[in-house]
């Protein structure tokens, strides 16, 4: 059984440039979830798709988009990099076969560690 | 106010200490609640689901309290392999579900 898997696994990005991370939810699941954890604080949410549609979106700017696919799989997309983009992102998936129940539990990728200079 | 408010830590403790963590929540919609464990550049794990009537896994016990709007987490023998940071983790609906992670607390399990 596929666990959450995501890639790529570290990257490194100048200010101002885009980067794409990729996830792979876990085998059976249908909701990707998408976090930002910067050094010594607690995953930050970013935002929850459901299919193919964000759901439920954090305190982020536009600038963090994302997009999910048929396949339950799942993009973030950060434009205009800031140094403060510098951070570990996590996606998490979880299944909410009624589209509607919050006692879901999450399954966290090993994450991208995404450095900008 | 943060949504989510954890000990601060870092907590150090002997190897076969009863060791408690407390966390706070401000959303009282809130829905569902876990406790994850973090090791070092290493991502969340589930460690359990906290229940009303609390819940235990072998050396650990969660409690959840709806009206103080108040989780612990109790880890009984701590083993050096506890050492980690916890995060206490808060659901609400909003449309989908949205999750408030705490800021985590810090373990340290000596010899």
């Amino acid at each position: 059984d596929a666990g959450v898997t995501q890639s790529p696994t570290h990257l490194i990005k100048t200010r101002g440039q885009q980067v794409t991370l990729r996830c792979s939810p876990k085998s059976g699941h249908d909701t990707v979830s998408w976090y930002q954890q910067a050094l010594g604080q607690g995953p930050q949410f970013i935002f929850q798709y459901y299919e193919e549609e964000e759901r439920q979106r954090g305190n982020f700017p536009d600038r963090f988009s994302g997009h999910q696919f048929p396949n339950y799989s799942s993009e973030l997309n950060v434009n205009a990099l800031l140094l403060g983009d510098s951070a570990l992102y996590l996606c998490a998936s979880s299944l909410v076969s009624s589209g509607r129940s919050s006692t879901d539990t999450q399954y966290f990728g090993p994450g991208t560690r995404l450095t900008v200079l | 106010r943060k949504e989510v408010e954890q000990d601060p830590g870092p907590f150090n403790v002997p190897e076969g200490a009863t060791v408690a963590f407390n966390c706070t929540y401000s959303n009282s919609a809130s829905q569902s609640f876990f406790w994850y464990r973090q090791d070092c550049r290493k991502e969340p794990k589930l460690l359990m689901s906290v229940y009303s009537s609390g819940n235990e896994d072998g050396r650990f016990t969660a409690q959840l309290n709806r009206a103080s709007q108040y989780i612990s987490l109790l880890i009984r023998d701590s083993k050096l392999s506890d050492s980690a940071t916890y995060l206490c983790v808060v659901n609400y609906q909003a449309g989908g579900f949205k999750t408030i992670f705490g800021a985590g607390t810090r373990l340290f399990v000596k010899a």
